[in-house]
């Protein structure tokens, strides 16, 4: 089955840097990839998803990039606000499978 | 229209006891899941149901079963709770039977906290 790696556990970044989280994934036949987002004590909520056909898509601030060859993907936020503190988590799936695979999880903090 | 609803909110119980988490959809989505949260480990999947009438494990299904009641509703049950179940646990539901192909956005409820002592 699939096994999704998220790196790193934690991360804290200066207000108005970016973040980048980064994603490994191990079946090659996986072809969507979406990126959840949970603000403390809050259910968790899809702010992005990119299919394999796209190398890379954004959304304001947020964009995720995604390479095939090395199957990984990643999360870049730029111009990071505290409204950016979250955990955030990476999935993988692949057409006509039943379920996603989640990775374990990135705790991102946004110092003032 | 209020999304994906579960019940309850907490929940304390004791080494042995049963419960039943209730989850229930108002969207028309084919597909229902039952997540676990715990520190340091994501979202694992106890078990899904791609359509009504269908249930299958996910990767954490011992000490659990589920009901998938009617297209709305699909329960979890720990018929005798141990310790290691103390967890957050999210229901989620998506309008997609397959994935990866469209409408794959999961739905989250708020969640249920439980503790078993």
């Amino acid at each position: 089955g699939e096994n999704v790696e998220q790196h790193p556990s934690t991360l804290s970044v200066q207000e108005g840097d970016s973040a980048v989280i980064k994603c490994t994934y191990s079946d090659s036949a996986s072809n969507y990839f979406p990126w959840y987002k949970q603000e403390l004590g809050k259910r968790p909520q899809l702010i992005i998803d990119i299919r394999s056909n796209v190398g890379e898509k954004k959304d304001q601030r947020i964009a995720v990039t995604l390479n095939k060859t090395a199957k990984h993907f990643s999360l870049h936020i730029t111009e990071t606000q505290p409204e950016d503190s979250a955990v955030y988590f990476c999935a993988a799936t692949n057409f006509g499978n039943e379920k996603l695979t989640f990775g374990t999880g990135t705790r991102l903090t946004i110092i003032p | 229209n209020a999304g994906v609803t579960q019940t309850p909110k907490f929940q304390v119980l004791k080494t042995g006891q049963s419960m039943t988490l209730q989850c229930a959809q108002d969207m028309n989505h084919n597909s229902m899941y039952w997540y676990r949260q715990d520190p340091g480990m994501g979202l694992r999947l106890i078990y899904y149901s791609a359509s009504e009438g269908t249930t299958d494990k996910g990767e954490v299904p011992n000490g659990y079963n589920v009901s998938r009641l009617n297209k709305r509703e699909f329960s979890l049950r720990l018929e005798s709770a141990a310790p290691s179940q103390t967890s957050v646990y999210f229901c989620a539901s998506s309008e997609a039977t397959l994935l990866g192909s469209t409408n794959e956005k999961l739905f989250f409820g708020s969640g249920t906290q439980l503790s078993v002592l």
